[in-house]
């Protein structure tokens, strides 16, 4: 089942506008982990957040971290066609014990139009 | 090289065949992983492994064997595969958690396997 559920499904912005996913999740969780797939390729991680931070940074990402909402954001600024990708949350989960086994999101298709 | 590897990067077989696909990672990870994606599901785990000799089911094991006997490879095999096993399979690899560097996990290319 689910963990994490991205929204939106698919996102087309321009290059150099902001854009914003968001993650929501159902249990408690230790950290929640952003990833990118480009086409044809694996999943790279981008960011990871630990439970007991709101907000991180690198580079043009921004991550928050909502754990009353159970949700995250994932903001990458002036966006470039680079960007042009999937992103996928993932978390684990308390209550299954340790944090090594993840829960991926179905994700979010971005395409950055030059 | 260092990194995560994967093969076949494609294969293409027949209902009924056993196969195996092979996942090699040089970094000396205590976790090993693999997960399959498909269109609507994302990328869901099929079993894991936390050290040589020590496996564990995912979300989706029917129809799948692992086997762990070296720390860098982590072979998954279909023993009889299905049509519906015709997916893009993702090996990964990280460290425990209680490392201190987090459990970030890093993923090989991808074997797509399309079943006949």
């Amino acid at each position: 089942s689910q963990q994490g559920e991205e929204d939106p499904q698919a996102l087309s912005i321009q290059e150099g506008e902001n854009a914003t996913m968001n993650c929501s999740y159902k249990t408690s969780i230790n950290n929640l982990q952003w990833y990118r797939q480009n086409s044809g390729r694996g999943l790279v991680h981008l960011i990871l957040i630990r439970s007991n931070e709101r907000e991180k940074h690198s580079g043009r990402l921004r991550v928050t971290l909502d754990t009353s909402k159970k949700s995250s954001s994932l903001l990458i600024t002036a966006s470039r066609a680079a960007d042009t990708a999937s992103y996928f949350c993932a978390t684990d989960s308390v209550a299954q014990g340790g944090s090594e086994k993840l829960v991926f999101g179905k994700g979010t298709k971005l395409t950055v139009n030059p | 090289d260092a990194g995560i590897t994967q093969s076949p990067r494609y294969k293409i077989t027949e209902t009924g065949r056993q196969v195996t696909l092979m996942c090699h990672q040089t970094w000396s990870h205590s976790y090993m992983f693999w997960y399959r994606q498909d269109l609507g599901h994302g990328l869901r785990l099929i079993y894991y492994s936390a050290a040589a000799d020590i496996t564990d089911k995912g979300e989706v094991p029917d129809g799948y064997v692992v086997s762990r006997s070296k720390t860098e490879n982590f072979p998954l095999t279909l023993e009889s595969a299905t049509r519906s096993q015709t997916s893009v399979y993702f090996c990964a690899s990280s460290e425990p958690f209680f490392a201190g560097v987090g459990n970030e996990q890093f993923f090989g290319p991808g074997t797509r396997l399309t079943v006949l």
